[in-house]
């Protein structure tokens, strides 16, 4: 069974800070994606990596595919109090498998 | 309009009780998926249909059963809810082919609490 841990599962930063949040597994997979989900709302996905090594920038955002496959992390440059949100990993070619979640707060 | 819509939105129900979440989508998806989303826990699987004709069993089905109408159309049932059943309801629908990863889309979820 694949498994995905992410690290850490609650974060509480001052706006302007940078944070990194690590999506980790023992297992390959042929790619992974991150949701954001607000509440009250269902996850809504950012980004897919495919390719080992792979980096994909979306603004302030920036999302690496480790080089074996099984971890990745997302990388937020001055966050804002519009990042806070619960950030979901998932992977898997039939049906996904998701983190736990991270649950990131941006206080102004 | 919302591409994936679920009904209810709320519901409070009590314990022994059926109850019924309707998945209703416009993106032309032929698989689509409910899980369920309780704190600490990220998202599980409950089922999963790929077509009209086909069902399969997530990670957690024990107490829950699902029927594809259409193919835009996944209900979830739980025949007798049980307290522990109390979490948020999320359906899923996502494309398959050539340059899809199977990213799913969500609807904005069902909040369900059994009594």
């Amino acid at each position: 069974t694949q498994l995905l841990e992410q690290s850490p599962q609650f974060l509480s930063i001052q706006e302007g800070e940078n944070l990194t949040v690590y999506c980790n597994s023992s297992s390959v997979f042929s790619s992974l994606q991150w949701y954001r989900q607000e509440p009250g709302e269902g996850p809504v996905l950012l980004v897919t990596v495919v390719t080992g090594g792979e980096v994909k920038k979306l603004k302030r955002l920036t999302f690496q595919f480790g080089d074996a496959r099984k971890d990745s992390s997302l990388h937020i440059t001055a966050a804002q109090p519009g990042d806070t949100g619960l950030y979901l990993c998932a992977g898997g070619a039939q049906k996904l498998v998701f983190g736990q979640g991270t649950r990131l707060t941006i206080n102004p | 309009d919302a591409d994936v819509t679920q009904t209810p939105r709320n519901r409070i129900t009590k314990t022994g009780k059926r109850i019924m979440l309707e998945c209703s989508q416009t993106k032309g998806h032929d698989r689509m998926y409910w899980y369920r989303q309780d704190p600490g826990l990220g998202l599980r699987l409950i089922y999963y249909s790929f077509d009209v004709k086909d069902i399969n069993k997530g990670e957690i089905s024990d107490g829950y059963s699902v029927s594809r109408q259409a193919q835009a159309k996944f209900s979830l049932s739980l025949e007798s809810a049980i307290p522990n059943q109390t979490a948020l309801y999320f359906c899923a629908t996502s494309d398959w082919g050539v340059g899809s990863y199977n990213e799913q889309f969500f609807g904005p979820g069902t909040r369900l609490t059994v009594l």
